[in-house]
This record gives structure tokens, C-alpha cells and sequence, in this order.
């Protein structure tokens, strides 16, 4: 699992396998995020599931939020060598009167032809 | 399309010198974010801000100051820089409503010598 001020975990699959990505939190969040980084860029949304959905998909993506435990998960479905990149989860914590966005240590996944 | 644009991209920086990272977004969102990122770890929070000229400390404040001077404009400053914050500086930007996607700009990236 991926949090706050853990090491980047690195993950290498072949092409066409399944992959899992945790995700813990520390804090309530009604909102997870999963983004994405290519190398040399900034992260961008991919999939974002709120308390009330449990499992969101798109593509072969599959994401899933249990609020009980504080934790979600990324799925990707038969992996590409497209797919490699970094994966981050963020949550929303709300402060008095604003709000800002924690992110994971993130998942570094290589998949190989 | 959303867009936050970075400048400088990449800066080398002298120990003790100051040096101001500047970040501009045509998204017309409220927040905006700076945040950092080193080799092999995830993103940390920096600073934040919800409305022109007022900044809020993140996760890790210290050696860095915000200003905020208006809604489009978010500057990073270090006033004497140090070999510790060598990294890569990501400004973002969203909404001020929970549940929404945070756009990031390129990322700078210093070298402090």
C-alpha cells in the first residue's frame, strides 16, 4: 500500500496480466482520486470514486473504496506497456473553512512486453 | 482544456541564494497548490491557497514561502536556498468544490549547488 511519506513501491508485470494498486488513508475523505505520471510530466486524473460508489470502472480500470477500512484499490485489466507509469492515490482532508489534497507515496509499475 | 504553466522549468540554484518558482493558471479555479517531489517518493504538500492573497501552510512549510497576488498567480519562494531542496516543484490548481480533478502544470525542476 501506498501512503504519505512511504517510499515510491515499484511493481514489474508482463503485458497482459492484472494488476492491484493499494491505497490507505489516514483521515476521512469522501473522495479518492488515483492519478497518473508519465516520466518528465505532472499527474493526471485517470479515476475518482466517491464513498457512496464501492467500485468505480472505466476502461480497464477498476477502482474500489472501502471507507470502513480507509482504503481503495486500482485494478488495471490486461496490462499494456502503455500502462507504465506512476500511480499516486490522493484524498481530500477538509481543514476549518478550506479543504487541500494529500497524496500517496505512489506506485511505479513497469509492464514488459 | 485546463492548463497551469510553470516557469521557470528548470533552475540551478547557489546555496543561500533566493529564488522564486512561479506558477499561472487560466482554469479560473480558487485553489492552487505547491508541491514537491523527490526521487522516489510521492508528492508533498507545500503550500496552498484558497483565495488571492492568502496562503495556507501544507504538510511541509518549512524553508518555503507562498504569495498569492492574484486568483491566476502562485509563486513558490525560497529565500536562501539549500541543498536539501533539490527537487522537482509541481504547481497545481482546482476547483473549490470537494470531488474534483486537480490540474497540474510540468513541473520545475531545481538543482540547488
Amino acid at each position: 500500500s501506498q501512503w504519505g511519506e512511504e517510499n515510491l513501491q515499484a511493481l514489474s508485470i508482463q503485458e497482459g496480466e492484472d494488476v492491484t494498486m493499494n491505497c490507505s488513508y489516514k483521515t476521512y475523505t469522501t473522495v479518492v482520486h488515483w492519478y497518473r505520471q508519465d516520466s518528465g510530466r505532472g499527474p493526471a486524473l485517470i479515476i475518482l470514486i466517491r464513498s457512496n460508489e464501492r467500485e468505480k470502472r472505466s476502461g480497464r480500470l477498476r477502482a474500489t473504496l472501502d471507507t470502513s477500512s480507509q482504503s481503495g484499490s486500482l485494478s488495471i485489466t490486461a496490462a499494456q506497456c502503455e500502462d507504465t507509469a506512476v500511480y499516486f492515490c490522493a484524498t481530500e482532508k477538509v481543514n476549518t473553512g478550506n479543504y487541500k489534497y494529500v497524496f500517496g507515496a505512489g506506485t511505479r509499475l513497469k509492464v514488459i512486453a | 482544456e485546463a492548463a497551469v504553466t510553470q516557469s521557470p522549468r528548470s533552475k540551478v540554484a547557489v546555496t543561500g541564494g533566493k529564488v522564486t518558482l512561479s506558477c499561472h493558471q487560466t482554469n479560473n479555479h480558487d485553489y492552487m497548490y505547491w508541491y514537491r517531489q523527490d526521487t522516489g517518493h510521492g508528492l508533498r504538500l507545500i503550500h496552498y491557497s484558497y483565495v488571492a492573497d492568502s496562503t495556507e501552510k501544507g504538510d511541509i512549510p518549512d524553508g518555503y514561502k507562498a504569495s498569492r497576488p492574484s486568483q491566476e498567480n502562485f509563486s513558490l519562494i525560497l529565500e536562501l536556498a539549500s541543498l536539501s531542496q533539490t527537487a522537482v516543484y509541481f504547481c497545481a490548481s482546482s476547483p473549490a468544490r470537494l470531488g474534483t480533478e486537480v490540474f497540474f502544470g510540468k513541473g520545475t525542476r531545481l538543482t540547488v549547488v
